[in-house]
């Protein structure tokens, strides 16, 4: 079963553009939302991160918005670079010590 | 600091072999993780240990066991490989749950 849908699996967006990813999940005990970037050949790393008692985060050119009732977030990256051309992970996880990942987004920023 | 590191970096079995998949963390974290990568699906997480002395299951265990050594290791073994068991495995860690987690430099394993 897959607890965080992640769409759309691919996006190509031209330079200064911005690219928009969704999730969307199931199990309302979760209460932790992270964005992970991954390039290729290296572990995915931690982009940003939201918890259910904000809406918005914003860390420069990286924002998550997050709908509770509808039970989705999304990540927006601003002005988008091609240095941002990587697989972009959503995930959430809640009382286990487990985070449960969606199945990625390519993105690449063309010039 | 090394942060997670991950040893073999590239490994390819026979069917039938075995192997261990090494995991060490340098940050004095409580929580591990092994997760598989594959095309198209994803992490999925194979096994976890929330503090040293626990595991637990995750999404896929079947065909893989855990040790948790002590608190920096955390090690992944294949007692009778399978082609199905090819892919990239990350190990990760976090301080506590709902934490960040550092993933290490991955596994890619073919099993042939």
């Amino acid at each position: 079963q897959q607890q965080v849908k992640q769409s759309p699996q691919s996006l190509i967006v031209q330079k200064g553009g911005i690219s928009i990813i969704n999730c969307a999940y199931e199990n309302t005990a979760f209460d932790y939302f992270p964005w992970y970037q991954q390039f290729p050949g290296k572990g995915p790393a931690l982009l940003i991160a939201i918890r259910p008692d904000v809406s918005e985060k914003k860390e420069g050119r990286f924002t998550i918005s997050f709908n509770k009732s509808a039970k989705q977030f999304s990540l927006h990256i601003m002005d988008s670079q091609p240095g941002d051309s990587a697989t972009y992970f959503c995930a959430a996880s809640g009382t286990a010590s487990k985070l449960t990942f969606g199945t990625g987004t390519r993105l690449q920023v063309t010039l | 600091n090394a942060g997670v590191t991950q040893t073999p970096k590239f490994q390819v079995l026979k069917t039938g072999q075995s192997m261990t998949l090494q995991c060490a963390q340098d940050m004095n974290h409580n929580s591990m993780y092994w997760y598989r990568q594959d095309p198209g699906m994803g992490l999925r997480l194979i096994y976890y240990s929330a503090s040293e002395g626990t595991t637990d299951k995750g999404e896929v265990p079947n065909g893989y066991n855990v040790s948790r050594l002590n608190k920096r290791e955390f090690s992944l073994r294949l007692e009778s490989a399978a082609p199905s068991q090819t892919s990239v495995y990350f190990c990760a860690s976090s301080e506590f749950k709902n934490t960040e987690a550092f993933f290490g430099q991955g596994t890619r394993l073919t099993v042939v």
